[in-house]
């Protein structure tokens, strides 16, 4: 089965502290692309940075970066430097497979971060 | 760029009625769309998948008689939610990828209110 794990239902970090959010998954694909999704009170869901399994570089997007633990299986997202507009849902997602065409994505429960003045 | 509408953003019908939700993509063509069902504080649920001109993919469980879809253009996708029940209350999301890309771009949302 293809599973995405959010182990932290609730986080909480004070405003310009740094807080690390947890994912793991389980694919059999050797190749697949794994997202970060922030999903606000408004509930708009924006994209906040992607990683291509093949590639060994961690990504990075400003104050997001992530720590890709390939053998692990192990996804977390970093923010440093929170704002107070980072409060929001955080989703974990993955499309397994190779170059794919807009395939499924696979989400996690989600962890919902607030940062507090 | 890579923006994606949905009208209307809530709508509060009487049960037993219909209920049309529209899913566009304004500045790419959207091969594939997704219809997603979120309730409060939980993840979303993929309900089907859509691509142009073919009939949509419903998840295990989804009732495909139930949640009509229409993918008939690059561009549009609808949802409409048959003989509505309070039950089928929730916020239903759309996505869309285009054939060159793995990302999907999601609208911002319908509140469906069933009464």
């Amino acid at each position: 089965a293809q599973t995405v794990t959010q182990s932290q239902p609730e986080m909480s970090v004070q405003e310009a502290e740094t807080v690390t959010l947890s994912c793991t998954y389980d694919t059999s694909e050797s190749n697949y692309y794994l997202f970060w999704y922030k999903q606000p009170p408004s509930r708009q869901m924006i994209l906040v940075i992607r990683q291509e399994a093949y590639k060994q570089q961690n990504a990075t997007e400003n104050r997001f970066s992530v720590n890709f633990q390939k053998a692990a299986k192990s996804f977390s997202l970093k923010i440093s430097d929170s704002q107070l507009g980072d409060t929001a849902m955080y989703f974990c997602a993955f499309i397994p497979g190779a170059y794919n065409q807009g395939g499924k994505l696979i989400f996690g429960q989600g962890t919902e971060l607030s940062v507090k003045p | 760029g890579a923006v994606v509408s949905q009208h209307p953003s809530w709508v509060i019908c009487k049960s037993g009625t219909s209920v049309k939700i529209e899913c566009r993509s304004l500045d790419f063509q959207a091969t594939t769309m997704f219809w997603y069902r979120q309730f409060p504080k939980q993840s979303l649920m993929l309900m089907a998948t859509s691509n142009e001109g073919s009939k949509a993919t419903y998840e295990q469980g989804v009732e495909k008689d139930k949640f009509l879809i229409n993918h008939a253009s690059l561009t549009l996708s609808t949802l409409t939610v048959t003989s509505a029940h309070p039950e089928d209350s929730s916020f239903y999301i759309c996505s869309a990828g285009s054939g060159n890309t793995d990302t999907q771009y999601f609208g911002p949302g319908t509140r469906l209110t069933v009464l």
